[in-house]
C-alpha cells in the first residue's frame, strides 16, 4: 500500500495567518492527489483535487501544488472557519489511502 | 446536486455480517464514469477505503478487507450496498458512502456518515 504522510499532525495558528501542510507519498503517484478539510461530525469535503484543482466554491485562499512524492496545501489567510482537520489522500492507485490528518487550531 | 444517504444497523454483534445501503438522489447511480463508494473512519486508525464499484458492477476492494466483504449496486433503485462478515471490534467506525469520477479523482459528493458498533 502507498502511505502517505502528513505533517504537522497539529498546528495552532491566528486568523490571517498564512499556512503550509505538508504531504508526502511512499511512492511515486504523479499528481493524483487530494485534499478535504473536515469538521466535527461532518464528512470531509473535497477542497482540492488532481493536487492542485480548486474545487467549485472553495475559496482561493486555498490552493495546492506538488507531484511525484512531495505535496503542500497552502491557505493563504486563515479565515475563522478554516479551523478544522485536513486530510490528504492518493488516488493513484488501489487501495487508496489518506494521510492521518493535520489539527489545525486556532492560538 | 447528487446526494448520498447511509442506512443500515447502528449496532451489529461479533462474527456477524454488517450491512449498509447507500441511497443517490438527484443523478443516476449509472451516470457514466462515476465509482461508487465506502470509506470508514476510525477515531484512531483515521479513514480507510474499503473499496468501490462502478455501475456495470465491476468492484475493487481493499485487499485488508477483500476476503470479508462484498460491494454490490441496484441500479433499478438508484443503491449500493456494503456488506462486512465475520465482524470485530476493529470494525467499528463511522462509515460513509461517497462518489468519484472515473476512480482516480477526489470524493466530490459524501453521505453524511453512519456509525456502527461492534459489540454484544
Amino acid at each position: 500500500d502507498i502511505q502517505m504522510t502528513q505533517s504537522p499532525s497539529s498546528l495552532s495558528a491566528s486568523v490571517g495567518d498564512r499556512v503550509t501542510i505538508t504531504c508526502r507519498a511512499s511512492q511515486n503517484i504523479r499528481g493524483y492527489l487530494n485534499w478535504y478539510q473536515q469538521k466535527p461530525g461532518r464528512a470531509p469535503k473535497l477542497l482540492i483535487s488532481a493536487a492542485s484543482g480548486l474545487q467549485d466554491g472553495v475559496p482561493s485562499r486555498f490552493s495546492g501544488s506538488g507531484s511525484g512524492t512531495g505535496f503542500t496545501l497552502t491557505i493563504s489567510s486563515l479565515q475563522p472557519e478554516d479551523f478544522a482537520t485536513y486530510y490528504c489522500q492518493q488516488s493513484y492507485a488501489t487501495p487508496q489511502t489518506f494521510g492521518q490528518g493535520t489539527r489545525l487550531e486556532i492560538k | 446536486q447528487v446526494q448520498l444517504q447511509e442506512s443500515g444497523p447502528g449496532l451489529v454483534k461479533p462474527s456477524q455480517t454488517l450491512s449498509l445501503t447507500c441511497t443517490v438522489s438527484g443523478d443516476s447511480i449509472t451516470s457514466g464514469g462515476y465509482y461508487w463508494s465506502w470509506i470508514r473512519q476510525h477515531p484512531v486508525r483515521g479513514l480507510e477505503w474499503i473499496g468501490y464499484i462502478y455501475y456495470t458492477g465491476s468492484t475493487f476492494h481493499n485487499p485488508s478487507l477483500q476476503s470479508r466483504i462484498d460491494i454490490s449496486i441496484d441500479t433499478s433503485k438508484n443503491q449500493f450496498s456494503l456488506e462486512v462478515r465475520s465482524v470485530t471490534a476493529a470494525d467499528t467506525a463511522l462509515y460513509y458512502c461517497a462518489r468519484t469520477y472515473a476512480g482516480n479523482s477526489g470524493y466530490d459528493s459524501w453521505g453524511q456518515g453512519t456509525l456502527v458498533v461492534v459489540s454484544s
